[in-house]
């Protein structure tokens, strides 16, 4: 069957301006999770929704970030007035269920460039 | 917060030979450890993973341990080939909701 996407693939933005990153889980998939992979360093995360809701927001970096998921599937990531130290590859997984214990499959990441 | 320490950041070994990747981490009710490969330009893909109710545990070429008592876990790959070559990350579960990872390790299997 078809894996986590997101798209764009790749997105080139001026500092100050707004991005919307999207990822589309793969179906049935409750759990979904945002990180971000800068060069040379892990996974850093974000965000983690259960179905609508966002339990877990502790990994947003500042308020200029912000998700929302809708019908349970498609998330958008929204950076507001992009900085620089923003650029990093944006990379979304979504899981079976709610435990950490059920496998993850990430998504092909948008990297993100803020010139 | 979890903290991960994941050692080596880089490895260089020659085909055939073992490597060992080694992470330790803080959060004493951590008790899920996962272990994704990222080859080059493709997603995170999980390779192996244990559970703390267990010590070992092995996949063909791949086994992990996990010693809870030291709060480490190692993961170690056997009869290394080329395509081993990839950025290995290691992740331990925290109180939250998120598994927290490890910095990478960069492991180049030469011929």
């Amino acid at each position: 069957g078809a894996g986590v996407s997101q798209s764009p693939s790749n997105k080139v933005t001026e500092k100050g301006k707004d991005v919307e990153l999207r990822c589309d889980p793969i179906s049935g998939h409750t759990a979904l999770y945002w990180y971000r992979q800068s060069l040379g360093q892990g996974l850093e995360f974000l965000i983690y929704f259960q179905g609508n809701s966002a339990p877990d927001k502790s990994g947003l970096p500042s308020d200029r970030f912000s998700a929302e998921r809708t019908g349970g599937s498609v998330s958008t990531l929204t950076i507001q007035r992009t900085q620089q130290e923003d650029s990093a590859v944006y990379l979304c997984a979504s899981s079976w269920g709610q435990g950490l214990e059920e496998t993850q499959y990430f998504g092909p990441g948008t990297r993100l460039l803020v010139l | 917060g979890e903290n991960v320490e994941q050692h080596p950041s880089t490895l260089s070994v020659q085909e055939g030979d073992s490597a060992v990747i080694k992470c330790t981490y803080s959060d004493s009710a951590s008790n899920y450890f996962p272990w994704y490969k990222q080859e080059l330009g493709k997603r995170p893909q999980l390779i192996i993973d244990i559970r703390s109710n267990v010590g070992e545990k092995k996949d063909q070429r791949i086994a992990v341990t996990l010693n809870k008592t030291a709060k480490h876990f190692s993961l170690h790959i056997t009869e290394t080939q080329p395509e081993d070559s990839a950025v290995y990350f290691c992740a331990a579960s925290g109180s939250g909701y998120a598994l927290n990872f490890g910095k990478g390790t960069s492991l180049l299997v030469t011929p």
